[in-house]
């Protein structure tokens, strides 16, 4: 198993420009997330999915959009880049089973909005 | 809203040093606590999860301890050694149930051969 896959690795946008933050996880997941970690601050939830056409918001939603048309790919798109979201993201997946199951992350995407 | 601490921010001890990182939390009604490990440039990886039944959780060179009544938990590290370096972040479930984990913001621990 690949487990939780990102693309890109690394990303610089110019203010205002859009894109798509690649996610995919060939464990038949039901639960994915998507982070943002910036430095010093830890983990930051944006939005998460509980399957397939189910997605809600986390605790910094504003500024980026979810989808989850499959169980296996879950993208976030920045649809007008601004320099508050250079951070570094991370996507994770997690079985729907009971309290002993974690969540397992991707490598992650350095973004850097100039 | 739950709110998780960990202190300090920075470790450094010699190498075979035993070592204990701490974190805490301020809803004591969790069903779980989790540590993971990030290395540089990399994502996270889960480390032990203690159940709320649970008081430890032991995994290796690795022993983590949960006392729900103070919202404490703690990770001892035996025998350190230098592929011990990383950030150290523990988790707990944000809301009633499980689906959201709420991140403390890591102790960057440095092992010094």
């Amino acid at each position: 198993n690949a487990g939780v896959t990102q693309t890109p690795k690394f990303r610089i946008l110019k203010i205002g420009q859009s894109m798509t933050l690649q996610c995919t996880q060939d464990m038949n997941h039901n639960y994915m997330y998507w982070y943002r970690q910036d430095p010093g601050m830890g983990l930051k939830l944006i939005y998460y999915s509980v399957g397939a056409g189910i997605t809600d918001k986390g605790e910094v939603p504003n500024g980026y959009n979810v989808s989850r048309s499959t169980t296996e790919d879950f993208p976030l798109r920045l649809e007008l880049a601004a320099p508050s979201q250079t951070s570094v993201y991370f996507c994770a997946s997690r079985s729907s089973g009971g309290y002993q199951e974690t969540q397992y992350f991707g490598p992650g995407t350095r973004l850097l909005v100039l | 809203k739950q709110e998780v601490t960990q202190i300090p921010a920075a470790l450094s001890v010699p190498e075979g040093e035993n070592l204990v990182l701490n974190c805490s939390f301020t809803d004591s009604a969790i069903y779980n606590l989790q540590w993971f490990r990030q290395d540089p440039g990399k994502g996270l990886t889960s480390l032990l999860l203690i159940q709320s039944s649970q008081r430890e959780q032991t995994s290796g060179r690795l022993n983590a301890s949960l006392d729900k009544s103070s919202g404490r938990s703690t990770l001892y590290i035996a025998a350190s050694q230098p592929g011990d370096s990383a950030t150290y972040l523990c988790a707990v479930p944000t809301n009633f149930g499980n689906e959201k984990l709420t991140f403390g913001t890591g102790t960057r621990l440095t092992i010094i051969p």
